[in-house]
């Protein structure tokens, strides 16, 4: 079945410090791959999301590109701040859309001013 | 619009002791979700609905009930609590494949603990 591999946490890094948190997949067919961002005692929401391979998913500063030669779609960004400290979910979808998620564990990142 | 609403926030239960939980969406979703959250172990799919009057089981249903009487609200049941079951617990709602803004929406969770 589908599944979801990111690295483990917690990570602490210095603001404006760059930052990857790496994610790997398994999957059949051709599925649409996304980063969540669950802030401190509030649910989850969509920070970006690739729909098919090499797209190339970015919203406040963070970048994700869907690899289908490495089964990969890693995180970064080249400044945190300290409102970036929140825990990051990778995910991913079947073909045709959202309807079933499957989640990683999670990886909280806590960025220190 | 207020989005994905989730009652209560918090709740203590006793072992045995049943409770409902009650997730509304004022978006007119067709889809909704039940999922429960533990450390370590990310988000897990108890039950979910594709529409008013259905339900189906998904990763983890066993211990729980879910119903859709109205569209707009998902209850999940827990009818004899375990400590097993002590867990955040996020409701989500999807508008469905063929929309532009393809992603579930999550409500705020409601934290559970069971003694």
């Amino acid at each position: 079945g589908n599944s979801v591999t990111q690295m483990e946490g917690p990570v602490t890094l210095s603001e404006e410090a760059f930052l990857t948190i790496n994610c790997t997949y398994t999957a059949t067919g051709y599925p649409s791959l996304f980063w969540y961002v669950q802030y401190p005692g509030e649910g989850l929401q969509l920070l970006l999301k690739a729909t098919k391979a090499d797209d190339k998913g970015s919203n406040k500063g963070f970048e994700a590109t869907y690899r289908k030669e490495t089964t990969s779609f890693h995180l970064e960004k080249g400044s945190v701040q300290v409102s970036d400290s929140a825990v990051y979910f990778c995910a991913l979808s079947g073909q045709g859309g959202s309807e079933k998620l499957v989640f990683g564990k999670g990886t909280k990142l806590t960025v220190n001013p | 619009n207020a989005g994905v609403t989730q009652t209560p926030k918090f709740r203590v239960l006793k072992t045995g002791q049943s409770m409902t939980l009650l997730c509304a969406q004022d978006m007119n979703h067709e889809y909704m979700y039940w999922y429960r959250q533990d450390p370590g172990m990310g988000l897990r799919l108890i039950h979910y609905s594709v529409g008013e009057g259905t339900t189906a089981k998904g990763e983890v249903p066993d211990g729980y009930n879910v119903s859709r009487l109205k569209k707009q609200n998902f209850l999940l049941g827990l009818e004899s609590a375990a400590p097993s079951q002590t867990s955040v617990y996020f409701c989500a709602s999807y508008p469905g494949p063929t929309t532009k803004r393809d992603t579930q929406y999550f409500g705020p969770g409601t934290r559970l603990t069971v003694l």
